[in-house]
Order: C-alpha cells, then sequence, then structure tokens
C-alpha cells in the first residue's frame, strides 16, 4: 500500500506565527485528504484536495500530486488550533500519516 | 450533516470478556473503516469493508473481527478482550470524496 509520511512530527508556535505542514506520499493517488483531531478526539475534515490549492479562512492546502506531496499552511495561529493533524488517501488506500502535533501557546 | 455514529464513547472491560463496538453511518457508504490509534502510533487499521458481508484485514487484524450485515452500520469484536486491547477506536466511512469518522471509542480493558 501507499506510505504516508508527515513531517514535523511535533510543532511548538506561539500565537500569531504561520507554520507549513507537509504530507509525502509513496505512490500517485487520486484522492488526498487534511485532518484536525482536536483535543477531544474527534477528526474533523479540513481539505479534500487531490491537486491544486484550496483556501478556507487561514487554512490553505496545496497538492502537488505530479511530485507526491501537500502542505497544509496555518496563518496567524490561535490555540484552538492546537491538536494532531493527519493527511490520508481515501478511499481504498486508507493510509494515514503518523500526524505533526501542533501545540501553540497564548 | 453526514454522520457516522459509535455507540460509545467510554468502554471498561475486563480481561476475557467479548466485546463489541457498534458504528453506524447515514450517508449510504459503501466503504467502512475500523482504527485503533495508539500514542506515538498514529491511526492503525484493523479491519475494513467495501461491501455488505464484505470485509478485508487491515493492518492490525489479530485479535479483531468484524461484522457488516446491513450497508449501514459496521460491528468491531474483541473476541476476548486483552490488556493490550486498551485503546481508542475510530470508525470512519467513505466514498469518493473522503473520510467522516465517528467520535471514537476510549476502550479500557482490566
Amino acid at each position: 500500500g501507499i506510505q504516508v509520511e508527515q513531517s514535523p512530527p511535533d510543532l511548538i508556535l506561539q500565537e500569531g506565527a504561520n507554520s507549513t505542514l507537509r504530507c509525502n506520499f509513496s505512490d500517485s493517488v487520486n484522492n488526498l485528504q487534511w485532518f484536525h483531531q482536536n483535543p477531544w478526539g474527534q477528526l474533523i475534515n479540513l481539505f479534500y484536495i487531490p491537486s491544486g490549492t484550496k483556501q478556507n479562512g487561514r487554512l490553505s492546502a496545496t497538492t502537488v500530486a505530479t511530485e507526491r506531496y501537500s502542505l497544509l499552511y496555518i496563518s496567524s495561529s490561535q490555540t484552538t488550533d492546537s491538536g494532531v493533524y493527519f493527511c490520508a488517501v481515501p478511499p481504498t488506500d486508507m493510509r494515514f500519516g503518523a500526524g505533526t502535533r501542533l501545540t501553540v501557546k497564548p | 450533516d453526514v454522520k457516522v455514529t459509535q455507540s460509545s464513547r467510554y468502554l471498561v472491560k475486563r480481561t476475557g470478556e467479548k466485546v463489541f463496538l457498534e458504528c453506524v453511518q447515514d450517508m449510504d457508504h459503501e466503504n467502512m473503516f475500523w482504527y485503533r490509534q495508539d500514542p506515538g502510533l498514529g491511526l492503525r487499521l484493523i479491519y475494513f469493508s467495501y461491501d455488505v458481508k464484505m470485509k478485508e484485514k487491515g493492518d492490525i487484524p489479530e485479535g479483531y473481527s468484524v461484522s457488516r450485515e446491513k450497508k449501514e452500520r459496521f460491528s468491531l469484536i474483541l473476541e476476548s478482550a486483552s490488556t493490550n486491547q486498551t485503546s481508542m477506536y475510530l470508525c470512519a466511512s467513505s466514498y469518493l470524496y473522503g473520510y467522516t469518522f465517528g467520535s471514537g471509542t476510549r476502550l479500557t480493558v482490566v
């Protein structure tokens, strides 16, 4: 199956800072999805982004399918952005990266 | 709004008990999945199903079985619970455009 690698594994930011999370995958994919897992454990969809760029408020994501990576940008980070960010390759490959744990300090 | 519902948020069971974790989705999705999540290990796939009565092993199926008698329901069964099965269990369903997750069941086996 496809291997999914995320970096960095941990990230600590001061509130207001910007950050970039990376997801590399080992083979061509038709789908890629970013999630945020909040402190209560709920996984929340952020983006479905097989290619190109999407933006939602302070978050944006870019996938370069030909080079097998995706980036998640968080601008002007807030404490509520804390949690774990996962990328995954649904629906049939079902592989998740190990996640990036983001801590935003006030 | 689409929904995946897991029957219990917290569960405590004794070693050796047979445990059923239930998951129901209301989106008419073909694909359903069970993952477990442990600190430092991310999400690991236990079993998945892409149709009624169909099941496939994931990366860590040992000690687990599943049942999918109806499209909307996917059950995870721990045949004889052990302490190393203490974990957060997450159910998901998917169609073309990605996953939707349930809220998770935190299982403690004592």
